[in-house]
């Protein structure tokens, strides 16, 4: 079964240091997004992203935050200059059409 | 905008017995929802969806059941079964103004009693 998949399982970094969360999508999704969750909360939308162009953003994705499909098969999400309140899980998600959106197993994000 | 929540934050339920999982919403406007599992260490799993046009729809052992009237759902599992023990979110979007970003709830934790 088709499945996202993101690398890498955790990421440890320090504050103020640059961050690019991997994902590949199921192969024939049109539509990608970026999730996250702080340890306890519920899951927030970060970013959607459709045709080569950012669709959708949150308050949460500033100007640190962006994202790219630098080929047909990879999706990040980069972060410029990591803050300690940006711990927490990452999850990639994919879907075709836009409804049924699948998620990745996510990326633990550790800023020290 | 919108929020989703749900009632109840933990769930114990006997093995083979049924579980219910419900949650309400605040915009009227929601038009689709969608329930996940999300087991420790794992990224949501997707269960079962539902659209506004609908009020009940059936899975494997799932039932979604949807009530515009109060703006509630609910996730009924059938014969509950110790893998079926996991964090639970409904979430729910708005296509109206071409939007597709889900907004969750904060989850009901499902424990199964063997």
């Amino acid at each position: 079964e088709p499945e996202v998949t993101q690398t890498p399982s955790h990421q440890v970094t320090q504050m103020g240091q640059e961050v690019i969360l991997r994902c590949v999508p199921i192969s024939n999704h049109l539509y990608f997004y970026w999730y996250r969750q702080i340890l306890g909360q519920k899951v927030e939308f970060l970013v959607s992203f459709y045709n080569n162009e950012i669709s959708e953003k949150s308050e949460i994705f500033d100007d640190q935050f962006s994202v790219e499909r630098p080929d047909g098969s990879n999706f990040t999400l980069k972060i410029r200059s990591t803050k300690l309140e940006d711990s927490a899980m990452y999850f990639c998600a994919s879907s075709y059409p836009a409804y049924e959106q699948y998620f990745g197993p996510g990326t633990r994000l550790t800023v020290t | 905008g919108e929020s989703v929540g749900l009632h109840l934050p933990t769930l114990s339920v006997q093995e083979g017995d049924n579980s219910i999982i419900n949650c309400a919403y605040s915009n009227s406007a929601s038009d689709y929802f969608i329930w996940y599992k999300q087991e420790s260490g794992k990224g949501p799993q997707f269960i079962i969806d539902i659209r506004s046009n609908m009020d009940k729809r059936q899975g494997q052992r799932v039932t979604v059941l949807l009530n515009k009237t109060v703006k509630h759902l609910s996730l009924q599992i059938a014969a509950t079964q110790p893998g079926d023990s996991a964090v639970y979110f409904c979430a729910g979007s708005y296509s109206g103004a071409g939007s597709y970003q889900l907004t969750f709830g904060k989850g009901t934790k499902l424990s199964v009693i063997p």
